[in-house]
């Protein structure tokens, strides 16, 4: 099993343009959250989707849109980027409703936006 | 006042000593207790996790709950050069609460030989 992947690893933009960040896992979990990471403020969830065909807000959802494109993928767009989007993303995913419901990380998204 | 507060570090350390890494929170809905580790440019990864108060160990590592003062410790006997990495308190509510973890800054370890 390959867990959680995520694509790209590395990727450089300029203000302005657009991108999508891929996730996908193969744990058939039935939810699946963004977060980003930056230095000294933790990881922040940005959208989450407690199930396929649903997705809400998380606490830093501005400037960015998600899709759950079925069970296993779960997608992030970020439509006219901004320097403050420069972050570490991570895509997650949980069976929901377990206990503790331990969440699995991809190996992130290093995003620069020039 | 962020729901839940740690300590950011560096903790710099040498092998073999014991460590303590803490987190206190401010949600009293909160009911597990999540540790999460995360070595340098990698995703995090549970480490352990306990319900309620009380103690849970596993190998090297104690987790600890304390509800009444809603302080969370994570210690580390006989730390080693491996175990350097960047750990991430989360708690989370119980049933009828929200299943998402609150993470914490983290708080980063550093074990030197």
């Amino acid at each position: 099993n390959a867990g959680v992947t995520q694509t790209p690893k590395f990727q450089v933009l300029k203000t302005g343009q657009s991108m999508t960040l891929q996730c996908a896992q193969d744990m058939n979990h039935n939810s699946m959250y963004w977060y980003r990471q930056d230095p000294g403020m933790g990881l922040r969830l940005i959208y989450y989707s407690a199930s396929e065909g649903t997705t809400d807000k998380g606490e830093v959802p501005n400037g960015y849109n998600v899709s759950r494109l079925n069970k296993r993928e779960f997608s992030l767009r970020l439509e006219s980027a901004a320097p403050s989007q420069t972050s570490v993303y991570f895509c997650a995913s949980s069976e929901s409703g377990g206990k503790p419901d331990t969440q699995y990380f991809g190996p992130g998204t290093r995003l620069t936006v020039l | 006042q962020k729901e839940v507060e740690q300590d950011p570090g560096p903790l710099s350390v040498p092998e073999g000593a014991i460590v303590s890494l803490n987190c206190t929170y401010s949600n009293s809905a909160f009911q597990y207790f999540m540790w999460y580790r995360q070595y340098s440019r990698k995703g995090p990864e549970l480490l352990m996790y306990t319900y309620s108060s009380g103690n849970k160990e596993d190998g090297r590592f104690t987790a600890q709950v304390d509800k009444s003062s809603k302080y969370i410790s994570l210690f580390i006997r006989d730390s080693q050069p491996s175990d350097s990495a960047t750990y991430l308190c989360a708690p989370r509510s119980g049933a009828g609460g929200s299943y998402i973890p609150t993470f914490g800054r983290g708080t980063s370890l550093i074990v030197h030989p």
